[in-house]
């Protein structure tokens, strides 16, 4: 079983429709929970970020975080065209020797469509 | 700056030869990381290194090589290619520090290497 699971879709919908990704895991040292974005033949980039447990919100993307449950959520409201990507949750430990190990989940890809 | 770069962009190898992915950063950043992503497997660690003279393994290191020897650069050393090590591979760099009080750690992609092993 892979320490991080995803649900790799694909994803479909219309734009301006709530979307909701989810990551669960099971290695209970994970403290960092991230989201990357990677656009078709792009490397990943970093969207959001949470430490620990809770939610942070930025503009239309909300992370949650639920370590009791290991589960972790992305929302994006008001879904774009533009939001079309793979969204790949990754997770780390906490200690020097683990800031440069990203555990990956396998990506969800998402469409949304006009 | 032009962040983290990698070279070739692609490259086609026959079954055994030997090749040197490379990485370069110029954030000035402590830790390097490769990866490699094949479709439904999202990325997978194959070695990191926390700062020059420093490597370790990942999750998928049978191989490959590293070595660190400046902290600009972060070789990926394939010995002997084989099929199953057709991928598309990214190196990533980070820097540990405190942003108004929450502690991160991005990680910054480089454009990644397509690499086809026949």
């Amino acid at each position: 079983q892979k320490e991080v699971e995803q649900d790799p879709g694909p994803l479909s919908v219309p734009e301006g429709a709530i979307v909701s990704l989810n990551c669960t895991y099971s290695n209970s040292a994970f403290q960092y929970f991230m989201w990357y974005r990677q656009y078709s033949r792009k490397g990943p980039e970093l969207l959001m970020y949470t430490y620990s447990s809770g939610n942070k919100e930025d503009g239309r993307f909300t992370a949650q975080v639920d370590k009791s449950s290991k589960y972790i959520s992305l929302f994006i409201r008001d879904s774009q065209p533009s939001d079309s990507a793979t969204y790949l949750c990754a997770m780390s430990a906490s200690g020097r020797t683990s800031y440069g190990k990203l555990t990956f989940g396998q990506g969800t890809i998402l469409t949304v469509h006009p | 700056n032009a962040g983290v770069t990698q070279t070739p962009k692609f490259q086609v190898l026959k079954t055994g030869q030997s090749m040197t992915l490379q990485c370069a950063q110029d954030m000035n950043h402590e830790y390097m990381s490769w990866y490699r992503q094949d479709p439904g497997m999202g990325l997978r660690l194959i070695h990191y290194s926390v700062g020059a003279g420093i490597t370790d393994q990942g999750e998928v290191p049978n191989g490959y090589n590293v070595s660190r020897s400046t902290t600009e650069d972060f070789p990926l050393r394939l010995l002997s290619a084989a099929p199953s090590q057709t991928s598309v591979y990214f190196c990533a760099s980070s820097s540990f520090f405190s942003l108004s009080g929450d502690s991160i750690h991005e990680q910054f992609f480089g454009p990644g290497t397509r690499l086809t092993v026949l």
